[in-house]
């Protein structure tokens, strides 16, 4: 089993659709999670980190669910510049490693 | 403007050739670290240096070195050693105590 896990896509939704992915992750230890956002060939920039009670950025919602070992990204009223891809990062705490996902390809139709 | 740089963008090594990317930084961060990401899989950690004159190898080493002269620098050099060098190259730092990593924009290396 990979220690953070992706679907990886692509997930094709209109313009104006909400979207939800999931990644789940296997070290029940991990203790920060964040979602980066990678366009085509280029590097991954930091989209939200995933606070135990949930936040919200705008149109954007983490959730963690601990039970469960995962955490989920919602986008509401889907653009065309949401278009990229969608990667999971874990990290445990008092370790200097992270462990990211494959991501999660999103296309947004016009 | 704080910020990573990578150079080059695009680098081409040629057979039985080492080559040397270059990571600079003005965050005032600790830590650095360097990954390596190809086509369907996720960053995988190459080397990272949580201090001047201190680093570790990652999970896929191998073929590679580093150094850590100062706080601003981690340059990785990919050797000879490594035969399969085709991928893009991801320089990242983090500010101690903190759990954010940012990136530079990278360096795609392949193979002539």
């Amino acid at each position: 089993r990979k220690e953070v896990e992706q679907d990886p896509g692509p997930f094709n939704v209109p313009e104006g659709a909400t979207v939800a992915f999931n990644c789940t992750y296997s070290n029940s230890a991990s203790q920060s999670f964040f979602w980066y956002r990678q366009d085509c060939r280029k590097e991954p920039k930091l989209l939200m980190s995933v606070y135990s009670s949930g936040n919200e950025d705008g149109r954007f919602t983490a959730q963690l669910n601990r039970a469960s070992q995962y955490i989920s990204l919602l986008i509401r009223d889907s653009k065309l510049s949401d278009s990229a891809t969608y990667l999971c990062v874990v990290k445990g705490e008092g370790t200097y490693k992270y462990i990211f996902g494959t991501g999660t390809r999103l296309k947004v139709l016009a | 403007d704080g910020g990573i740089t990578q150079s080059p963008k695009y680098l081409f090594r040629k057979e039985g050739q080492n080559v040397t990317l270059s990571c600079e930084q003005n965050l005032n961060h600790d830590a650095m670290y360097w990954y390596r990401q190809d086509p369907g899989q996720g960053l995988r950690l190459i080397y990272y240096s949580q201090i001047v004159n201190d680093f570790q190898k990652g999970d896929i080493a191998e073929g590679y070195s580093v150094s850590r002269e100062k706080k601003e620098s981690f340059p990785l050099t990919v050797t000879s050693a490594q035969k399969n060098p085709t991928a893009f190259y991801l320089c990242a730092s983090r500010a101690k105590g903190l759990n954010i990593q940012y990136f530079g924009a990278g360096t795609r290396l392949s193979v002539l």
